[in-house]
């Protein structure tokens, strides 16, 4: 069965710090891997995606991740926090038979001045 | 105008209460989605569907009953509602063009913060 681990719920930078958010997931197929950001008071909003092709996938507002296989990981990351990136910040993964996304707890990231 | 709209924004009723939670969306989109969000319990599944006839449920539809009245509208009912539903509610379309080889992303509605008391 698919799982999505985000290691750490509460992440703290300072402005202008690199921002690393971690996923991990298992999947018995080959996963689709998002990323959501839910910026306070609103709904969830597409960061960024992998299907397939090239590992290293970049997003909106500057951010990245990699896709490793090897490590079953897609850790998020910033080169330099602002301080309008503190959010909760979501991994997920594709089902098994692709008709729901399975979801991480969620990352809370605060960012100080 | 938003392409994911959900009425109300906020509710909040009573113990035994029926409730209504609406979802309508401009996207075009055959599979939508209801999720409740909690802290630190992330989103959870409670039912979708991917048209008109084909419901399914999630992970915790237990006290829930969804209707797919259209294409362009799904709602989600609480027949009792107690206070442990208390949560914030979201609904998500996602388009299926690219076959079953492909996933496209879900798009959000700005939510639903609902109270049981």
């Amino acid at each position: 069965a698919q799982s999505v681990t985000q290691l750490g719920s509460h992440v703290s930078v300072s402005e202008g710090a690199l921002v690393l958010l971690r996923c991990n997931y298992s999947s018995s197929v080959p996963p689709y891997l998002f990323w959501y950001v839910q910026y306070p008071n609103q709904g969830l909003q597409l960061l960024l995606k992998y299907t397939t092709g090239a590992t290293l996938v970049k997003g909106i507002n500057g951010f990245e991740a990699e896709f490793k296989k090897s490590e079953t990981s897609f850790h998020l990351t910033k080169p330099s926090a602002h301080m309008s990136d503190a959010a909760e910040y979501f991994c997920a993964v594709t089902g098994g038979n692709n008709r729901k996304l399975i979801w991480g707890l969620g990352t809370s990231l605060a960012v100080n001045p | 105008d938003a392409d994911v709209t959900q009425t109300p924004r906020n509710r909040i009723t009573k113990t035994g209460k029926r409730i209504m939670l609406e979802c309508s969306q401009t996207k075009g989109h055959d599979r939508m989605y209801w999720y409740r969000q909690d802290p630190g319990l992330g989103l959870r599944l409670i039912y979708y569907s991917f048209d008109v006839k084909d419901i399914n449920k999630g992970e915790i539809s237990d006290g829930y009953s969804v209707s797919r009245q259209a294409q362009a509208k799904f709602s989600l009912s609480l027949e009792s509602a107690i206070p442990n539903q208390t949560a914030l509610y979201f609904c998500a379309t996602r388009s299926n063009s690219g076959g079953v080889s492909s996933y496209n992303e879900q798009f959000f509605g700005p939510g639903t913060r609902l109270t049981v008391l």
